[in-house]
């Protein structure tokens, strides 16, 4: 049973350029949820995809962006990438939507460098 | 505003004593609070959870203690070992939001 998947592993980009990260979800999970974490923080949620939609948001500005398939895989968008924005960027699934019925389990992450 | 928040951001423990990781929140419509490890270069790992109707829950060698009337959270591990060493986070789930902590690094010395 394959857990949480995400790639790339690593990424570095310029100023000004846009990434897309992809997430496969843990086998019967239905939800994607995206993080943001610096690097010695904790992750910081940006959004929430079910059923194809974006469900819940945190407060990331409209550069990011997201995308859900019918096969519950999901991409993240960062457009106009800031140096701000290098970080570690964590999937996390989850059964259903509602994130306090059930345990998200996370991805390994893709770390993303902006130079 | 509200925020999860941890008292200790390192914890250095000796291989085989007890450690207690602790954890404040201030959210009080937070209903639901999990403990996560983070090893180096991986993602968040669940470790054990438990809602605000429990003020204790076991599991295999870990215990999650919740106060609710302090808001207060802590994690205890026993007889801690060299594979515990890695950074624990605790998260608080409320109206559908989840909130980390920044984290504490426990370091366990052989």
């Amino acid at each position: 049973d394959a857990g949480v998947t995400q790639s790339p592993t690593h990424l570095i980009k310029t100023r000004g350029q846009q990434v897309t990260l992809r997430c496969s979800p843990k086998s019967g999970h239905d939800t994607v949820s995206w993080y943001q974490q610096a690097l010695g923080q904790g992750p910081q949620f940006i959004f929430q995809y079910y059923e194809e939609e974006e469900r819940q948001r945190g407060n990331f500005p409209d550069r990011f962006s997201g995308h859900q398939f019918p096969n519950y895989s999901s991409e993240l968008n960062v457009n106009a990438l800031l140096l701000g924005d290098s970080a570690l960027y964590l999937c996390a699934s989850s059964l259903g939507f509602s994130s306090s019925t059930d345990t998200q389990y996370f991805g390994p992450g893709t770390r993303l460098t902006v130079l | 505003g509200e925020s999860v928040g941890l008292h200790l951001p390192t914890l250095s423990v000796q291989e085989g004593d007890n450690s207690i990781i602790n954890c404040a929140y201030s959210n009080s419509a937070s209903d639901y609070f999990i403990w996560y490890k983070q090893e180096s270069g991986k993602g968040p790992q669940f470790i054990i959870d438990i809602r605000s109707n429990m003020d204790k829950r076991q599991g295999q060698r870990v215990t999650v203690l919740l106060n609710k009337t302090v808001k207060h959270l802590s994690l205890q591990i026993a007889a801690t070992q060299p594979g515990d060493s890695a950074v624990y986070f605790c998260a608080e789930i409320g109206n559908n939001d989840m909130r980390f902590g920044a984290g504490t690094r426990l370091t366990v010395k052989p």
